[in-house]
């Protein structure tokens, strides 16, 4: 069963454009969604997160946006750069749990 | 530098000979985790520990064993390798209280034959 499902499955995009890559989740436990980055070769690493108390979150060009009604949230890149080319995994985590149930991630592509 | 390590980063072993995966972490952190990375399949969890001497199963534990006898160190050992269990692994770890960043190591290619 899978828990947090994670659409495209890969994305090319030209330099300076935005990349979306969104998220849905069934368990409304979940009270802790992060995004994870991972590079080829490297173990990933945390983007940016947010709780259900907000809808929005940016830091720099990376913002996620959270719809707590329709249990979906997402990842945009804004400006997109050669450099963000990498996987990105999204995740959800319960209330008073530290187990981390990851979406199956996107390959993202920026084209010069 | 506060940072996760694994050893080996690559392994090509044949079916049935045993091994073991080391994870250390230098962050005093409680919680660490064993996850596998495969195609189209994302990150699943196959194991996890709160703290020394309590571990408990992820989501695909069958064929694979883990101790913590240590806070810093969380070996995953397979005990009779399967072509099914070639993957990507990763080793991660979080402290309990804080931040909620989990950190992940650089991963460990395993390649059953």
């Amino acid at each position: 069963q899978q828990q947090v499902k994670q659409s495209p499955q890969s994305l090319i995009v030209q330099k300076g454009g935005i990349s979306i890559i969104n998220c849905a989740y069934e368990n409304t436990a979940f009270d802790y969604f992060p995004w994870y980055q991972q590079f080829p070769g490297k173990g990933p690493a945390l983007l940016i997160a947010i709780r259900p108390d907000v809808s929005e979150k940016k830091e720099g060009r990376f913002t996620i946006s959270f719809n707590k009604s329709a249990k979906q949230f997402s990842l945009h890149i804004m400006d997109s750069q050669p450099g963000d080319s990498a996987t990105y995994f999204c995740a959800a985590r319960g209330a008073g749990s530290y187990q981390l149930t990851f979406g199956k991630g996107t390959k993202l592509s920026v084209i010069p | 530098e506060a940072q996760v390590t694994q050893n080996p980063r690559y392994l090509i072993t044949v079916t049935g000979k045993k091994l073991t995966v080391t994870c250390s972490q230098n962050m005093n952190h409680e919680y660490m985790s064993w996850y596998r990375q495969d195609p189209g399949l994302g990150l699943r969890q196959i194991y996890y520990s709160m703290n020394v001497e309590v571990t408990d199963k992820g989501d695909v534990p069958e064929g694979y064993k883990v101790s913590r006898k240590e806070k810093r160190n969380f070996p995953l050992i397979l005990e009779s390798p399967s072509p099914n269990q070639t993957s990507l692994y990763f080793c991660a770890s979080r402290g309990l209280a804080g931040s909620d960043t989990q950190y992940f190591g650089p991963g460990t290619r395993l390649t059953v034959l």
